[in-house]
C-alpha cells in the first residue's frame, strides 16, 4: 500500500455540488498538506494542519474547506464545486523532525478532479 | 514575499546530453531549503534532489545535481546524460525556514517540461 493515498484517484462532478477528496497516510507524520496544480502555476497550497488541532489557510483557501479527523487522514471539501476548481490537488505530509531532509516529504498520487 | 521562478516553461535535450534546468528564488529567510521534483505523465511527484541553504556542497544525487549559487538566488537542476525516461514536468520548490520552527510549506515554481529526443 502506498504511504499517502488519496481517493477518488479521478472524479468528474457537476458544479454546485459538495465532493471530498480523501487523504490518508501511514507514514506517522504530524504535518499534512493540501496542494493544488493548474498548469503555468505549479503547486500552490490551500490549507496545511500541524496535527488535528492545529489548521491553517494557505495561499488559495476561498472555496474549500478541511477535516483533520486523526493524525493520518486529511480531507478536503469543495462545498460548492465551480469549473474553475478544476485542476490536480495533491495532498502530501512531512515530518517535523526531518524537517530539514528530503525525506520529509511524501506525496500522493493526486486526485484529478473536474468540474463540469 | 518568498518565490520561486522557473523561467523556461518547455525545454528540448538530445538524449545522452546534460540539460540544465534554470531556477531562481527570493525569500530573505537565512535559512531555507530547496528541492527539484519530476512529474512525469503518470502524474506523480518524484523528489530527486535537496539543497540546504548552509550546505557548503552542491548537492548530487546520481545523474542529478544542483548548481547552488546563494548569492545569486539561484538553484540550477543539472541533469547529466539525459535518457528518454527524463521527458516529464520538472519542479523547483523552497521550503521556507528549517528546523523545527518551520512551517514545512513548501513554495513551488511554475514548471519546467523537458522532452528528451532520441
Amino acid at each position: 500500500d502506498a504511504d499517502v493515498t488519496q481517493t477518488p484517484r479521478n472524479r468528474i462532478t457537476k458544479t454546485g455540488k459538495r465532493i471530498m477528496l480523501e487523504c490518508s497516510q501511514t507514514k506517522g507524520h504530524d504535518r499534512m498538506y493540501w496542494y493544488r496544480q493548474d498548469p503555468g502555476l505549479g503547486l500552490r497550497l490551500i490549507y496545511y494542519s500541524f496535527d488535528v488541532k492545529d489548521i491553517n489557510k494557505g495561499e488559495i483557501s476561498d472555496g474549500y474547506s478541511v477535516s483533520r479527523q486523526a493524525q493520518a487522514k486529511f480531507s478536503l471539501s469543495l462545498e460548492s464545486a465551480i469549473p474553475n476548481q478544476t485542476a490536480l490537488y495533491f495532498c502530501a505530509t512531512s515530518d517535523q523532525a526531518n524537517a530539514d531532509h528530503y525525506y520529509g516529504y511524501t506525496f500522493g498520487s493526486g486526485t484529478r478532479l473536474t468540474v463540469v | 514575499a518568498q518565490k520561486i521562478t522557473q523561467t523556461q516553461p518547455g525545454m528540448f535535450v538530445q538524449e545522452k546530453e546534460a540539460v540544465t534546468l534554470d531556477c531562481t528564488y527570493d525569500t530573505s529567510d537565512q535559512s531555507y531549503g530547496l528541492f527539484w521534483y519530476k512529474q512525469p505523465s503518470s502524474g506523480e511527484m518524484i523528489f530527486l534532489i535537496y539543497q540546504g541553504s548552509y550546505d557548503e556542497q552542491n548537492a548530487t544525487e546520481g545523474r542529478y545535481s544542483l548548481n547552488f549559487q546563494k548569492a545569486r538566488k539561484s538553484a540550477n537542476l543539472v541533469i547529466s546524460a539525459s535518457q528518454l525516461g527524463d521527458s516529464a514536468m520538472y519542479f523547483c520548490a523552497m521550503r521556507e525556514g528549517r528546523g523545527s520552527g518551520n512551517t514545512g510549506k513548501l513554495i513551488f515554481g511554475q514548471g519546467t517540461t523537458l522532452q528528451v529526443k532520441p
